[in-house]
């Protein structure tokens, strides 16, 4: 019954390695997110994919790379980590004309 | 760009007092306006939206916000509030018409509930 659900919910790694996070959502909306959560609770958004395109990358390093393999999953890619990636990541759903956002449960993510 | 101030970072109220949470945004044209709440360790739940009509949107859990244009604000108030809302409250803004731009998120505010 979950809208969105994000695998694993808690993750621990050493700098350098590369890491993914799934995402699926079972609303059937178009439009899928990647939100970043620091340390000081600031949400800023890092990708949206639209009908299995990207339509917007906010400034964020090329390690991160989301990949969507249909449209009820995507999936965000993180290679070479580093401390500063530390932070809690929120996949999020919506039907683009609608705006409003489900969240999914959040992946907190630690660098060491 | 759009842009969204939330001025408290901190806010403590007492049990069964009334709220009153700020939100400021800037940007062009009408947008779609958001509140959502975030317990400790949890996602964030929408609590209210605002897309277009009436200016004073009713949520979930007893809250409301009002728009206002001339303002250019959005602040949720609720009339009496219980322990359990003590969260982190955060305002977002989308574009108005649709898109798939996501949210614009203002910094939250920090509720604090004194028994």
């Amino acid at each position: 019954d979950t809208a969105v659900s994000q695998t694993p919910k808690y993750l621990v790694t050493q700098m350098g390695n590369d890491k993914s996070i799934k995402c699926e959502q079972n609303l059937g909306h178009d439009t899928m997110y990647w939100y970043k959560q620091d340390s000081k609770k600031f949400l800023k958004i890092m990708f949206s994919y639209n009908n299995k395109e990207l339509i917007i990358n906010e400034t964020v390093p090329n390690r991160f790379s989301p990949k969507s393999p249909d449209k009820a999953h995507l999936n965000l890619h993180i290679n070479s980590l580093e401390l500063g990636d530390s932070a809690v990541y929120f996949c999020a759903s919506s039907q683009s004309r609608q705006g409003k956002g489900y969240f999914g449960p959040g992946t907190r993510l630690t660098v060491t | 760009a759009q842009s969204v101030t939330q001025p408290d970072i901190h806010i403590t109220v007492s049990e069964g007092a009334s709220l009153e949470l700020r939100c400021n945004y800037s940007y062009g044209a009408t947008p779609y306006l958001f509140w959502y709440v975030q317990s400790p360790g949890q996602g964030l739940q929408l609590l209210l939206k605002y897309f277009s009509g009436d200016t004073l949107v009713q949520g979930i859990k007893g809250f409301e916000a009002e728009f206002k244009r001339s303002q250019s604000s959005f602040n949720l108030r609720k009339p009496s509030v219980h322990w359990s809302d003590a969260a982190e409250y955060f305002c977002a803004v989308a574009p108005g018409g649709g898109g798939a731009d996501g949210l614009t998120f203002g910094k939250g505010t920090h509720l604090i509930i004194q028994p």
